[in-house]
């Protein structure tokens, strides 16, 4: 199995705190994603790290940010946490070929719940 | 903007029967297709689909991808309770970071 760990696995936290995501690798891969899973939503990227220092938003980054100092880790921030964000948060990793990306691995994801 | 659409959404079978999954796209600069299995936790890898009409074979499980008409197929025979999960297409892109998720098959096998 990939070495991709998330932290915490399970956190609960009140409206309006901030909370901070933790994704840790061992693969030394390059990129490195955080998605989230919702019901009928399927799997919709929140940003992605294609480096370290090089970040990009996905399709449903309002309200978080990330950072990714060294390879192996990439955070994941919510500044101040709402209900809406309450959802099954995963972290993916991904190498590159040479001439596309391999695919991807996922953490055991982190149940977040905002109330 | 990149599409990858599944069907059926959802799926309940007996055991022993055999399925297909279906996973169409719409994508600029295809580069591979990806199948995942997800039971209550993390998506699990299958199949990276990159080339047309060459199967990809795993035990009961099986896939194929036809870029000229811009669809793959996941085929399990012999269905089994394990089986029971939620399916995932997902197409890579050449020259992008992103992956693109369909919504996913939920498949369940009744015994």
């Amino acid at each position: 199995d990939a070495g991709i760990t998330q932290s915490p696995r399970h956190k609960v936290t009140e409206t309006g705190t901030p909370v901070t995501l933790r994704c840790h690798q061992t693969e030394n891969h390059r990129y490195m994603y955080w998605y989230r899973q919702d019901p009928g939503h399927g799997l919709r990227l929140i940003h992605y790290s294609y480096g370290v220092k090089d970040t990009d938003k996905g399709e449903v980054s309002d309200g978080y940010s990330v950072s990714r100092s060294k390879t192996e880790d990439f955070l994941l921030t919510l500044e101040s946490a709402t209900s809406s964000q309450t959802s099954v948060y995963f972290c993916a990793i991904s190498g590159w070929t040479g001439r596309s990306n391999t695919e991807a691995f996922f953490g055991q994801g982190t149940r977040l719940t905002v109330v | 903007e990149d599409k990858v659409v599944q069907s059926p959404l959802s799926l309940v079978v007996h055991e022993g029967d055999t399925v297909t999954l279906n996973c169409s796209y719409e994508v600029t600069n295809f580069r591979s297709l990806l199948w995942y299995k997800q039971e209550k936790k993390a998506p699990t890898f299958l199949f990276m689909l990159t080339s047309s009409g060459i199967e990809k074979k795993s035990g009961r499980l099986s896939s194929i991808l036809d870029k000229k008409e811009l669809f793959s197929i996941l085929n399990i025979t012999a269905t089994q309770t394990g089986d029971s999960a939620i399916y995932l297409c997902v197409h890579s892109g050449a020259g992008s970071y992103q992956l693109t998720f369909g919504k996913g098959t939920k498949l369940s096998v009744i015994p």
